[in-house]
């Protein structure tokens, strides 16, 4: 089974501090997106990747950036973090042209901005 | 740009009952593809349905659903809801030219005894 690791799991984060939400998946796919699911909005996507050293703007990109530095991983950097950011952030991986296309989630990271 | 539309934010039904999710979208794009994601409590969101061919009725765990263009729909149903299909649904559609993926706001499902 696809495997998609978050870390941390929990981070409180001060306002106007850095924050960086990592993520690795071990499943060689070469494309990876990031979420942030609020209740009464569903998951919007916030930066996706297409591969190592691609990133794209999703449908809600300010005030975050992505990396993606290898295959594996995928960051998601919040440069001055803001309490609108408090929010749970799910990366999500998928093998773009498979004939069984479909998202494989990690377990979310739950981040609170005070 | 692409939406999907999910009108029910909570939807409440007796166990052993129909269930029926609604979803519609709006996309520019011809080739797409249609999921139901299901996220139990303090689980990761998890591919319930896949479907891409219109009018053709597409089944996982019980659950049903039918890919119709001519009306922009993808409606979840499932004859007989279980308790254990308390959980929160998403509608999404997949847009294969940018690979692009776009949830709906989630409907909430409660079975209740």
């Amino acid at each position: 089974e696809a495997a998609v690791t978050q870390s941390p799991r929990n981070k409180v984060a001060v306002t106007g501090g850095k924050v960086t939400l990592s993520c690795n998946q071990t499943n060689n796919h070469n494309n990876m997106y990031w979420y942030r699911q609020d209740t009464g909005h569903g998951l919007r996507l916030i930066h996706y990747s297409y591969g190592a050293g691609s990133t794209e703007k999703g449908d809600i990109p300010d005030g975050y950036k992505a990396s993606r530095p290898s295959q594996e991983n995928f960051s998601l950097i919040l440069e001055l973090a803001t309490p609108s950011q408090t929010s749970v952030y799910f990366c999500a991986s998928g093998d773009a042209g498979a004939a069984n296309e479909r998202l494989f989630f990690g377990h979310g990271t739950k981040l609170s901005v005070l | 740009g692409d939406s999907v539309t999910q009108t029910e934010g909570l939807v409440t039904v007796t166990e052993g009952l129909p269930v029926k999710l609604n979803c519609t979208y709006q996309t520019t794009y011809l080739t797409i593809a249609f999921f139901w994601y299901v996220q139990y409590l303090n689980e990761a969101p998890q591919v319930l349905l896949k479907s891409s061919t219109d009018n053709k009725r597409t089944e996982h765990q019980g659950f049903h659903a039918t890919l119709h263009k001519s009306s922009s729909s993808f409606h979840l149903q499932k004859s007989s809801a279980q308790l254990s299909d308390s959980a929160l649904y998403y509608c999404a559609l997949l847009n294969t030219g940018n690979y692009k993926y776009v949830f709906g706001a989630g409907t909430r499902l409660k079975v209740i005894a």
